[in-house]
């Protein structure tokens, strides 16, 4: 099973500034692997897939970068509504996994 | 607009079943797969379930052998039969479409609680 780990657990900003999150593999996903943002008492939604692509809808503040077992996503200037918890999910192997989540909380 | 609807929730003992349904619409259901995740109160995502739009499934190692997936095409319909149930099953679960055949979740359905306790 692949393993992916999220850091930091958890990351305190203020409006504007810019965010970013990791997620590590436990071996090569390739670009296979895709982030999900979940707001209190909401389904995830789709923010990134294949590493770097936006999915439908998604501000262009949200990027994607990396391959193999290094990745991340980043929020170039956030705004009130972009606080909540984001997933990074590998679909190269099964089981498909999730990591442990990042907590983006206002500062 | 795609909809993905949950139903079939409750409060079961252990070792108990029950059914989920995910009714689906806005879309060809026949020519997604389409995946179960779960919640556990306060606890992050965990995949339960694939089944594609042939009916080739795949289960997560916590639930195989007491979960089975199924999905009626012609009634754009997904189930999950849970038996055997156990108190680490208590979850929110959420229906999830996958981008054309893959496991890229674009759609989710709003959840189902399962709870499971004496």
């Amino acid at each position: 099973e692949i393993v992916l780990t999220q850091s930091p657990a958890t990351l305190s900003l203020s409006p504007g500034e810019r965010a970013t999150l990791s997620c590590r593999a436990s071996q090569s996903v390739g670009s296979s692997l895709a982030w999900y943002q979940q707001k209190p008492g909401q389904a995830p939604r789709l923010l990134i897939y294949d590493a770097s692509s936006r999915a439908t809808g998604i501000p262009a503040r949200f990027s994607g970068s990396g391959s193999g077992t290094d990745f991340t996503l980043t929020i170039s200037s956030l705004e009130p509504e972009d606080f909540a918890v984001y997933y990074c999910q590998q679909r190269s192997n099964w089981p498909i996994t999730f990591g442990q989540g990042t907590r983006l909380e206002i500062k | 607009e795609v909809q993905l609807v949950e139903s079939g929730g409750d409060l079961v003992q252990p070792g108990g079943s029950l059914r989920l349904s995910c009714a689906a619409s806005g879309f060809t259901f026949s020519s997604y797969s389409m995946n179960w995740v779960r919640q556990a109160p306060g606890k992050g995502l965990e995949w339960v379930s694939y089944i594609s739009g042939g009916s080739f499934v795949y289960y997560a190692d916590s639930v195989k052998g007491r979960f089975t997936v199924s999905r009626d095409n012609a009634e754009n319909s997904l189930y999950l039969q849970m038996n055997s149930l156990r108190d680490e099953d208590t979850a929110v679960y959420y229906c999830a479409r996958g981008r054309y055949t893959t496991s890229i979740y674009d759609y989710w359905g709003q959840g189902t609680l399962v709870t499971v306790s004496s």
